[in-house]
């Protein structure tokens, strides 16, 4: 079955610097990889995903880059602020399949 | 908005207790699933429902049951609670006819088996 990695599993920046989180994933037939942040005392909310049709994807601060012939994919989130600082998690599934696989998460603090 | 709720949000239980923990999504969604979130460790897949009456393992079914009745319910059943599954547990739904699967959490419920 498909197995996700997320690096790293923390990460601390100052405010204004750029951030960047990476995962791996070991199913070539994933074809899905949505990013969920994790605000303290809510649950994971999808905030930009990616299909494996497409190798970039940006809204506003945030981008998705992916990598199919590596089987990897990282999120960027640039001007970071300090309501950016959560628990960021990658995950990677197959179309209409509702298996889908989270990396272990990344505690992100942005440092006023 | 599509609304996950989950009946607690903190739960005490002693060991070998039967333990319900019930979520509610009000969107009409077909799918529904519970996690498990341990720290890193990330969300794991205990069960899934794609329909009523319906059910399907996850990764980590041992020692759990659910119940799917109503389309907009699904509970997460712990038959006799043991400390190891003190953990955040979340449940999520997400359409059937949704290609790309966009899962929408709730706020989670945090079990402490003592």
């Amino acid at each position: 079955g498909e197995n996700v990695e997320q690096h790293p599993s923390t990460l601390s920046v100052q405010e204004g610097d750029s951030a960047v989180i990476k995962c791996t994933y070991s199913d070539s037939a994933s074809n899905y990889f949505p990013w969920y942040k994790q605000e303290l005392g809510k649950g994971p909310q999808l905030i930009i995903d990616i299909r494996s049709n497409v190798g970039e994807k940006k809204d506003q601060r945030i981008a998705v880059t992916l990598n199919k012939t590596a089987k990897h994919f990282s999120l960027h989130i640039t001007e970071t602020q300090p309501e950016d600082s959560a628990v960021y998690f990658c995950a990677a599934s197959m179309y209409n399949n509702n298996d889908m696989r989270f990396g272990a998460g990344t505690r992100l603090t942005v440092k006023p | 908005d599509v609304k996950v709720t989950q009946s607690s949000r903190y739960l005490v239980k002693r060991t070998g207790e039967k333990v319900f923990l019930e979520c509610v999504q009000d969107m009409d969604h077909e799918n529904m699933f519970w996690y498990r979130q341990d720290p890193g460790l990330g969300l794991r897949l205990i069960y899934f429902s794609y329909d009523v009456k319906m059910k399907e393992k996850g990764d980590i079914p041992e020692g759990y049951s659910v119940s799917r009745e109503k389309k907009e319910r699904f509970s997460l059943i712990l038959e006799s609670a043991s400390t190891n599954q003190t953990s955040m547990y979340l449940c999520a739904s997400s359409l059937q006819g949704n290609a790309y699967n966009e899962q929408f959490f709730g706020p989670g419920t945090r079990l402490t088996v003592l």
